[in-house]
């Protein structure tokens, strides 16, 4: 059974408008969660992180929520670029066991 | 030159084969791991080593071995290729401090025939 979902394969979205992106988890000894992006032909690159001690982290176009009772997170990128175009996989650790579970991906199309 | 390098690429096997994939680091990071992606299933782990003496199975280990033969180095072999292992393989670092990211080599996609 996945600890990590991302219910939506495939999202698209029209340039400048907001994307955004949902993860559930099942595991409530998660404490830290990641995006990554991947592009075609690369390894995926670290986008942004949060902690459980927070609800919201923020860098430039990217925020991530979390909602810890839900046992769930998103990424809003706003506004979205043709150049967001990629998987975007989602990620959690426990700090006890320190690796990484992720999930599926959704694979985002910002539409020009 | 990239901070984790995954060699090769790309390969195509036969099935019976032995194959290795190899992965340096000049992070200087502890921590390594090799991942495999399939569509649908999001990256799995299959060994990770915390450090050279430290070797440990992840989810799916069945079929593959590692060897850490440096701090930089992590190499994954497949002692008898199958056609099911067929995939996209990535190694990551981490750095030892709690709560940060893993750096993914740009992997190596693997065919088994």
């Amino acid at each position: 059974d996945q600890q990590v979902k991302q219910n939506s394969p495939s999202l698209s979205v029209q340039e400048g408008r907001i994307s955004i992106l949902n993860c559930d988890y099942t595991n409530s000894m998660f404490d830290y969660f990641l995006w990554y992006k991947k592009y075609p032909a690369e390894g995926p690159t670290f986008l942004i992180s949060i902690s459980s001690i927070k609800d919201k982290n923020e860098d430039g176009r990217f925020t991530v929520f979390l909602n810890k009772s839900a046992k769930h997170l998103s990424l809003h990128i706003v506004p979205s670029q043709p150049g967001d175009s990629a998987v975007y996989f989602c990620a959690a650790s426990a700090s006890y066991g320190q690796n990484f579970v992720f999930g599926p991906g959704t694979r985002l199309s910002v539409l020009p | 030159d990239a901070d984790v390098t995954q060699t090769p690429r790309n390969r195509i096997t036969k099935t019976g084969k032995r194959i290795m994939l190899e992965c340096s680091q000049t992070k200087g990071h502890d921590r390594m791991y090799w991942y495999r992606q399939d569509p649908g299933l999001g990256l799995r782990l299959i060994y990770y080593s915390f450090d050279v003496k430290d070797i440990n199975k992840g989810e799916i280990s069945d079929g593959y071995s590692v060897s850490r033969q440096a701090q930089a180095k992590f190499s994954l072999s497949l002692e008898s290729a199958i056609p099911n292992q067929t995939a996209l393989y990535f190694c990551a670092t981490r750095g030892g401090v709690l709560n940060t990211e893993a750096f993914f080599g740009q992997g190596t996609r693997l065919t088994v025939v």
